[in-house]
């Protein structure tokens, strides 16, 4: 079974910039691995911010973006905010299985 | 407003069932794949499950193959997983969610297996 990876824990400075990965023990995710970015805060549902790659929700805030980059998917928050401060996890698609990464927490400060 | 609702969790013996819904409302889910994804206490998010727009392509965790089982009644704007020979290891927070461009998640039912 595919392993998804992620930084466990990433820090940044109220107004910086942060760029969180997701790689692949199968190889480089492409597009075709439709990656997805979610956020969950303490004692809430996750959200989801990002889908296929660099697709926004009418609720993501402006801020965050989705790419794929050096062989890995890639959320970017661009000017953090405190209300940031959470865990996020991005998903794979290996074929019709999906496969979360194990998550960052996400530390603005 | 656009909701999704999971109820019919609860405590169960291990080897026991118990079957979860989700009720969807502000949006049809028949233009949608649907997933069941879960969350153990303290832990990260695992996809459980998913069902493709109209109820012909099903995909599963291989921890809960041959056991679990999602269905869809896009009529009643509905999703269920019916969750058979229990174990300790799936006690979690469940949730349905859409995907794609709907994206909508629920807020979760709590799945105690002890």
């Amino acid at each position: 079974q595919a392993v998804v990876t992620q930084e466990p824990s990433l820090t940044v400075s109220p107004g910086g910039t942060v760029t969180l990965t997701c790689g692949s023990n199968t190889g480089a995710v492409t597009r075709g691995r439709y990656p997805y970015w979610f956020q969950q805060k303490p004692g809430q549902a996750p959200r989801t911010l990002i889908y296929d790659v660099d697709h926004k929700h009418s609720w993501t805030p402006a801020r965050f973006s989705g790419s794929v980059l050096g062989g890995k998917a890639a959320l970017t928050l661009s000017g953090a905010q405190p209300e940031d401060e959470a865990d996020y996890y991005c998903m794979l698609l290996f074929d019709r299985a999906r496969v979360f990464g194990g998550g960052t927490k996400l530390t603005v400060l | 407003e656009v909701q999704l609702v999971e109820s019919g969790g609860g405590l169960v013996q291990p080897g026991g069932s118990l079957r979860l819904s989700c009720a969807a409302s502000g949006f049809t889910i028949s233009t949608s794949w649907m997933d069941w994804v879960r969350q153990a206490p303290g832990k990260g998010l695992e996809w459980v499950a998913s069902i493709n727009e109209d109820g012909s392509a099903k995909d599963y965790v291989d921890s809960v193959k041959g056991r679990f089982t999602v269905s869809r009644d896009n009529a009643k704007n509905s999703l269920s997983l019916q969750m058979n020979s229990l174990r300790v290891e799936d006690t979690a927070v469940y949730y349905c969610a859409s995907e794609y461009i709907n994206g909508h998640w629920g807020q979760g039912t709590l799945v105690t297996v002890s």
